[in-house]
């Protein structure tokens, strides 16, 4: 099992220009997540998919959309990068979304906007 | 609203001396709380979860962790520290909301 994959591993961006960063997973699981890795602030939840079907917004989700493509697929979309959106960016994945369960990180995508 | 303090962002240690890295939290619900370990480079990895069974939580290569309802603490240990060890820790709590909230994380150094 490859677990949590994300693509690219490094990207970089002008300021306005768009991209879609890519997560899959081969676990089965249902719930899905995407956060954000800022120098000093620990990890921000970004958006959500409890379930397939569904998304919703966490914690920073300003600027920032997602698809839930299906069961294995989370992606998320930068409309108009900013340089306030350089950062490193984490796909996670867990069985289900309850306060118990573990989740799986991917190994991240560096993303610089100039 | 629940929130993580790490207490020490840099924590050095020599090679086979004991490994203390300190977390307390604030939840206004029964929480899980876990530590993640993050190597250089790398994605997050869990080392051990709290999920109100025994205080006491053993993990993945030698730590541990207690958890203390009276201090709101859940420090990580490990009795003795190896080369690979050195990496970033977070202390993470997940309540009723059921979203995860990082502690900014502790880098670990290990000294020859």
């Amino acid at each position: 099992n490859a677990g949590v994959t994300q693509t690219p591993k490094f990207q970089v961006l002008k300021t306005g220009q768009s991209m879609t960063l890519q997560c899959a997973q081969d676990m089965n699981h249902n719930s899905m997540y995407w956060y954000r890795q800022d120098p000093g602030m620990g990890l921000r939840l970004i958006y959500y998919s409890a379930s397939e079907g569904t998304t919703d917004k966490g914690e920073v989700p300003n600027g920032y959309n997602v698809s839930r493509l299906n069961k294995r697929e989370f992606s998320l979309r930068l409309e108009s990068a900013a340089p306030s959106q350089t950062s490193v960016y984490f796909c996670a994945s867990s069985e289900t979304w309850t306060l118990q369960e573990t989740q799986y990180f991917g190994p991240g995508t560096r993303l610089l906007v100039l | 609203a629940q929130s993580v303090t790490q207490l020490d962002s840099h924590v050095s240690v020599s090679e086979g001396t004991p490994v203390l890295l300190r977390c307390n939290y604030s939840s206004s619900y029964s929480p899980s709380l876990f530590w993640y370990v993050q190597h250089p480079n790398k994605g997050l990895q869990l080392l051990l979860k709290y999920t109100s069974a025994a205080t006491l939580v053993k993990g993945i290569n030698g730590f541990e962790a207690e958890f203390k309802k009276s201090e709101t603490s859940f420090h990580l240990t490990k009795p003795s520290a190896h080369m690979s060890d050195a990496a970033e820790y977070f202390c993470v709590v997940s309540d009723i909301g059921r979203q995860l909230t990082f502690g900014s994380g502790t880098q670990l150094t290990v000294l020859p």
